[in-house]
């Protein structure tokens, strides 16, 4: 069985502060991908990154990086220098890379930026 | 641009009263799922298809039906709508199978409304 962890349930944050989304989680599979997923109030869900469970480099977009460490099963999304345009849900998800194609998401993490 | 389109984005329906909320894609992907999203929760996949096998959840109520009639469009139809039912409803699809890269595409969703 797979699971994933999002401790965090909300966090608020003042705008240009960095804020570090955590991501836990529980797989029996030796390849497997992880993701992170945006979810504005809008409310469709954007894809942000994939992860191969072989590759463990850290990935950095713009304001945007992600740690991935398969020693502690986790996969963290930090925003730096946040923006009131980053108040969103943001979802971990996982899923085996072969065998069943279906995800496990986590509960997500509010992400609240006052100005 | 490809994507996933679902129409309608708002729909009111009555207690009983049965609904169809259809989602199209551009993506040319093979799987396509149904979630219901209520506030403050992960999504929750109802169902799915791979090609044309359609796939259900143990947990998901009968009286939730989905249509797929070709590869772009996939259908949910809720037989009598209860007040639990009132949710956001998103379509995703992917790519499984040789080119398979793992993520979902999500549609912007259909929150539905039972009076």
């Amino acid at each position: 069985a797979q699971k994933v962890t999002q401790a965090q349930t909300e966090i608020s944050v003042v705008e240009k502060e960095d804020v570090t989304l955590d991501c836990v989680y529980e797989t029996r599979d030796t390849t497997y991908y992880l993701f992170w997923y945006k979810q504005p109030p809008s409310g469709e869900l954007v894809f942000l990154i994939r992860r191969n469970s072989f590759d463990e480099q850290n990935e950095i977009s713009g304001r945007y990086s992600w740690n991935f460490q398969k020693s502690t099963s986790s996969f963290n999304f930090t925003i730096t220098a946040s923006q009131v345009v980053d108040s969103a849900v943001y979802f971990c998800a996982l899923r085996p890379s072969g065998g069943s194609y279906i995800p496990t998401f986590g509960r997500g993490t509010s992400l609240i930026v006052h100005p | 641009d490809a994507m996933v389109i679902q129409n309608p984005r708002y729909q009111v329906t009555q207690f009983g009263k049965p609904v169809t909320l259809s989602c199209s894609q551009t993506l040319n992907h093979n799987v396509m799922y149904w979630y219901q999203q209520k506030s403050s929760q992960a999504p929750k996949l109802l169902f799915h298809y791979y090609d044309k096998d359609f796939n259900n959840e143990a947990d998901t109520p009968d009286n939730f039906q989905s249509r797929r009639p070709n590869t772009s469009f996939c259908f949910l139809d809720i037989r009598s709508p209860g007040l639990g039912d009132a949710a956001m409803y998103l379509c995703a699809t992917s790519r499984a199978g040789a080119r398979d890269m793992g993520e979902q595409f999500f549609g912007p969703g259909t929150r539905l409304t039972v009076l």
